[in-house]
């Protein structure tokens, strides 16, 4: 059965770099036909996507973020990581990492259902 | 960038029947946007309810269901319970971004 699992600092000061990891069990981030993501929501508020990517193909980024935003994978671990640089009390949120709904076979891509984390919430505190 | 709009709250009586609406600033949603809907409780991560317009999840209850209507996506849930309070999003697919969430409407079950 499918499992994420996000980690890292809940605490990140302003300026500096946030920095998360998604741990994936049940599926294999190298092999799989499907996209991989990130998701954000701020307390209280709604959903942001922030990137996604497909394992032998491109990285997407919301422009709102693509400067300051890496999302890479480590295929020995399982595991996608999130990079957000020079945060702001803005970027405090609950991150989720997903496993996106669509997947691609050759040159065709269909839809299909997301599977999300629990989330890890992240303060931008001083 | 574009902008998906969703009705802020809703109400609707236990047993009765709601429709949300999803719509988008590029014009009519169609299913190459691949609507999708997620609910989420209070605490909890979000969920798929439908995605693909009108698929269900394995989870997703037979009262709710998934359409185009007026130049929208729409979920509709016929015979609300108690359990189906929650926040509802939709997601819009432009390319391969998989990625334009709605506000989300927060729906009552009074």
């Amino acid at each position: 059965q499918l499992q994420l699992q996000e980690s890292g600092p809940g605490l990140v000061k302003p300026s500096e770099t946030l920095s998360l990891t998604c741990t994936v069990s049940g599926d294999s981030i190298s092999s799989s036909t499907h996209y991989w993501g990130w998701i954000r929501q701020p307390p209280g508020k709604g959903l942001e996507w922030i990137g996604n990517f497909f394992y032998s193909g491109s990285t997407y980024y919301n422009p709102s973020l693509k400067s300051r935003v890496t999302i890479s994978v480590d295929t020995s671990k399982n595991q996608f990581s999130l990079k957000l640089k020079s945060v702001t009390a803005a970027d405090t949120a609950v991150y989720y990492c997903a496993r996106r709904g669509r997947y691609c076979i050759g040159s065709s891509c269909y839809p299909d259902v997301e599977r999300w984390g629990q989330g890890t919430l992240v303060t931008v505190s001083s | 960038q574009a902008v998906v709009t969703q009705e802020p709250s809703l109400t609707v009586s236990p047993g009765g029947t709601v429709t949300l609406t999803c719509g988008s600033s590029t014009g009519v949603v169609t299913t190459s946007l691949y609507p999708y809907w997620f609910q989420q409780k209070p605490g909890q991560a979000p969920r798929t309810l439908i995605y693909d317009t009108s698929n269900k999840d394995s989870w997703t209850p037979a009262r709710f269901s998934g359409s185009l209507r007026g130049g929208k996506a729409a979920l509709t849930l016929s015979g609300a319970q108690p359990e189906d309070e929650a926040e509802y999003y939709c997601l819009l697919s432009y390319g391969s971004a998989l990625g334009v969430f709605g506000g989300g409407t927060k729906l009552t079950v009074l």
